[in-house]
């Protein structure tokens, strides 16, 4: 199984300013990463799949990268409502895929 | 696209088993791959196990495995496209959010499909006490 181990575990940021979330494999998923965004008493929502591409609806300020083992996911400028969360997960290996434990963005 | 509706929330007693549905509406699971994915509270999500109902295999996490069944409907009938995941020797640590959640599936370059998961359900409480 592979193991997705997130970091750091929670962030603490001011509203406007950068967030930078990485996430490592254990071994390679290529480019068959995604993230998620959760807020409390909500679903989970897609924000980016494959690596680096946004889904719909979703803001220009999220932005994902990374490949093979190491993944990235930067919100440029935070907003009030970013402020959740963030989860990748990899879908890669069938067929068994795996969640990381989550970044919690909080506000500083 | 196709948006998921799952059956309402349970209170269990340790030892029983759960079976959860999630129904496609607004189309039919046919070209989906809908995975389980649960959530203790005030911890993080957690892969349970998926099926392709068009392939019919379900597939399951080790931690799960020999507790989970995964099961799914007719995919091509939207009043019939419904996926199930039935949890058994229930136990307080079960006590959770289960989510359903979809997505279409493709090949990429290898040979094993993929999907990543853009539709979710709302998610079903299961509170097992005795």
């Amino acid at each position: 199984e592979i193991v997705m181990t997130q970091s750091p575990a929670t962030l603490s940021v001011s509203p406007g300013e950068r967030a930078t979330l990485s996430c490592r494999a254990s071994q390679s998923v290529s480019s068959n990463l995604a993230w998620y965004q959760q807020k409390p008493g909500q679903a989970p929502r897609l924000l980016i799949y494959d690596a680096s591409t946004r889904a719909t609806g979703i803001p220009a300020r999220f932005s994902g990268s990374g490949s093979g083992t190491e993944f990235t996911l930067t919100i440029s400028s935070l907003q009030s409502e970013d402020f959740a969360v963030y989860y990748c997960q990899q879908y890669n290996n069938w067929p068994t895929w795996t969640f990381g434990q989550g970044t919690k963005v909080e506000i500083k | 696209q196709v948006q998921v509706v799952q059956s309402g929330a349970e209170v269990k007693k340790p030892g029983s088993s759960v079976k959860v549905s999630c129904k496609a509406s607004g189309g039919t699971f046919s070209n989906y791959g809908i995975s389980w994915v649960r959530q203790v509270p005030g911890q993080g999500l957690e892969w349970m196990g998926g099926i392709i109902p068009i392939f019919g295999t379900p597939n399951c996490a080790q931690k799960f495995q020999g507790r989970v069944t995964i099961t799914a409907d007719d995919s091509a009938d939207e009043s019939t496209s419904t996926a199930y995941m039935e949890l058994s020797s229930l136990r307080s640590e079960d006590t959770a959010v289960y989510y359903c959640a979809a997505g279409r599936y493709y090949y990429g370059s290898g040979s094993y499909p993929h999907y990543y998961m853009d539709v979710w359900g709302k998610g079903t409480t299961v509170t097992v006490s005795s």
